[in-house]
């Protein structure tokens, strides 16, 4: 079955560094990959997603580029803000196979400190 | 306005008791999902519907109950509650099954004692 791997528990950083959270993703079909967003006592929300190939989707602030080859979709900003502290969420759907349920990662607590 | 509405936000309910969480989505999507989230199991799919019928059903146990009355009400009848059934209940939509975004709403957090 399909099968998302993040970054696990919990990444600190201070503001204004740089950030990457990993992705990798397993499936048979052709992938269309998520971020979601959660911010304390939130609903997820989307934050960008794609199913292209090796182009960079960007989202206020935030981009991944979808790598076919290497199973993955990680998730970068450039400089971080204190708001960017949230639970993220990578997942995945297949556009094809027949089997359409969302399947999450186990998320990644982003905590960015002054 | 929050275009999918989840009744009630916060519920307390003792072990053994039945409670229903209501989901109401107002986007015109075809498909609905019932999620649950805990400390264990963050985001955990449950269930699945398209034009109220049932597709797709991860949930072990037959006391979670999906019902829906109208195409966009996905309501999640929970019966013989448990302490571990302690969770936050999240109702989903997407425009169809195969519409790959989802849209959730605020979530009912549910304590069980």
């Amino acid at each position: 079955g399909d099968s998302v791997t993040q970054t696990e528990g919990l990444v600190t950083l201070t503001k204004g560094l740089p950030v990457m959270l990993n992705c990798t993703y397993q499936t048979t079909y052709s992938p269309f990959l998520f971020w979601y967003v959660q911010h304390l006592n939130e609903a997820p929300k989307l934050l960008l997603k794609s199913s292209t190939d090796n182009k960079r989707t960007e989202h206020q602030g935030f981009y991944a580029t979808l790598h076919k080859s290497s199973s993955s979709f990680h998730l970068q900003k450039s400089s971080v803000q204190l708001s960017d502290s949230a639970l993220y969420f990578c997942a995945l759907r297949e556009t094809s196979g027949g089997n359409y349920k969302p399947t999450f990662g186990k998320g990644t607590s982003l905590v960015v400190h002054p | 306005d929050p275009k999918i509405i989840q009744k009630p936000k916060y519920l307390v309910a003792v072990t053994g008791s039945e409670k229903i969480l209501i989901c109401e989505q107002y986007l015109g999507h075809n498909a609905m999902y019932w999620y649950r989230q805990s400390a264990k199991k963050p985001l955990e799919f449950m269930f699945s519907y398209s034009y109220q019928k049932l597709m797709d059903n991860q949930t072990a146990s037959s006391r979670f109950q999906p019902q829906s009355s109208k195409k966009n009400h996905l309501d999640l009848q929970i019966t013989a509650l448990k302490p571990d059934d302690s969770a936050t209940y999240f109702c989903a939509s997407s425009q169809d099954l195969q519409q790959n975004t989802l849209y959730f709403g605020a979530g009912t957090r549910l304590s069980v004692l």
